[in-house]
Formats: C-alpha cells, sequence, structure tokens
C-alpha cells in the first residue's frame, strides 16, 4: 500500500528565506503524481503544485518548487522569498496511476505547519 | 462557477442521531470523493464515486453511506453518530484519474457529542 510521510510537524522560517518541506513517499506502482495542498487557518485546501512520476524536470509554480528525488522517493516543496500569507498547514499527497484503476484517490501526509515569522 | 460547494458548513448532532452532508460541483466533473480530516492524520479517503450510480469504500467507510444520484451531487450520510465521527469533511471532484487537480470544497465542521 502506498504512503506519505511529512515529518516536520512544524517549521518556522523568516520573511523574505527560503523554506523547504519535507516529504518522502513508498509506492511500488512505478506510474504516480505527487502533490502539494496549502490549508490556511480558514480551513479551504489550495493546491499548489504537481509533479509526475516520469517528469524529467521538477515542477514550478510562482515561488513553490518541487523537488523531486526518485530514487531517494522524496518530494520536498520548496517555498522561496517566504511571505507572512504562507503560514499555513501544508500537506503532501500522492495518487497512484495503477494502469487507471485508481480512479484519482488521494494518499495524503500528516502535514507540516509552517509558521513565517516577520 | 461555484466550484464544489458543501452543506452545512457546521452541525453539532447529539449521539445516535442522523444526518446527510450534500456536495454539489458544477464543473460537470465525473469523480467525486469524501474525505475525513481529523489532528495529526491527513485527510483520509471515506468513500469516492467515479460516475453518477456509483459508489466505492475509500480507506475508512466504516459508519458511513454514500450516494449519487445526479452527476452533480454526492452525499454522504451518518445514520448513527458516534464521538469518532467528529471531524472536518471535505468533499473534492475532479475530471478523472489523470486529471491534475482535485477540487476540494470549503469543508464541513461535524461535532458529535
Amino acid at each position: 500500500a502506498q504512503k506519505i510521510t511529512q515529518t516536520q510537524p512544524g517549521m518556522f522560517v523568516q520573511e523574505k528565506e527560503a523554506v523547504t518541506l519535507d516529504c518522502t513517499y513508498d509506492t511500488s506502482d512505478p506510474s504516480y503524481g505527487l502533490f502539494w495542498y496549502k490549508q490556511p487557518s480558514s480551513g479551504e485546501m489550495i493546491f499548489l503544485i504537481y509533479q509526475g512520476s516520469y517528469d524529467q524536470q521538477n515542477a514550478t509554480e510562482g515561488r513553490y518548487s518541487l523537488n523531486f528525488q526518485k530514487a531517494r522517493k522524496s518530494a520536498n516543496l520548496v517555498i522561496s522569498a517566504s511571505q507572512l500569507g504562507d503560514s499555513a498547514m501544508y500537506f503532501c499527497a500522492m495518487r497512484l496511476n495503477a494502469g487507471g484503476t485508481s480512479y484519482g484517490k488521494l494518499t495524503f501526509g500528516q502535514g507540516t505547519i509552517l509558521t513565517v515569522h516577520p | 462557477n461555484a466550484g464544489v460547494t458543501q452543506t452545512p458548513k457546521f452541525r453539532v448532532l447529539k449521539t445516535g442521531q442522523s444526518m446527510t452532508l450534500l456536495c454539489a460541483q458544477d464543473m460537470n466533473h465525473e469523480y467525486m470523493y469524501w474525505y475525513r480530516q481529523d489532528p495529526g492524520m491527513g485527510l483520509r479517503l471515506i468513500h469516492y464515486s467515479v460516475g453518477e450510480g456509483t459508489t466505492a469504500k475509500g480507506e475508512v467507510p466504516d459508519g458511513y453511506n454514500v450516494s449519487r444520484l445526479k452527476k452533480q451531487n454526492f452525499l454522504l450520510g451518518l445514520e448513527s453518530a458516534a464521538p469518532s465521527q467528529t471531524s472536518v469533511y471535505f468533499c473534492a471532484s475532479s475530471y478523472g484519474t489523470w486529471s491534475y487537480e482535485q477540487y476540494f470544497g470549503p469543508g464541513t465542521r461535524l461535532t458529535v457529542t
């Protein structure tokens, strides 16, 4: 069965600095997708970035980038130039493709609370 | 487009009561999902549906039932609520297996006393 692990319950960063949130995963399926979601204190789930297992380059979306190391089964989120509004819970999630039979189901990690200090 | 909406936003139940959570999406998505979020555990899949009239069990289905009579709606039912079902419930939808993104609703905070 697939598993996602986020080992950092909480992280602190100074405004304008970069921060890396760790995510490791475990699956034997060669085809999968990795996601990061942000959950601010208001509670909604905001999609940030996606990386496919066959993608040759690391995904980037504005200040967000995904450091994908397939051999190490890690998919760390890097936030550059942190802002106060980045303070939130961050979830890593995985979707197996399983030949199309996984039906898009997501498996989530436990989350990391990021606090950005001014 | 409203995206994914959930009704109600908050609810308090007594043990043994029943209720239905409604999820609606206006994006013509085939797939819909119900997750629950508990502190320290991330989101876990309760049930999902890959099309109108179809439903399937997820990781934590016990104590819940679902129905998808219309493509745009996905209902989650609690027949006899228990304190262990106190949680935040999220509905999500997507185009299909290969979709880059699942679109989430705002969540329903349920407390069972």
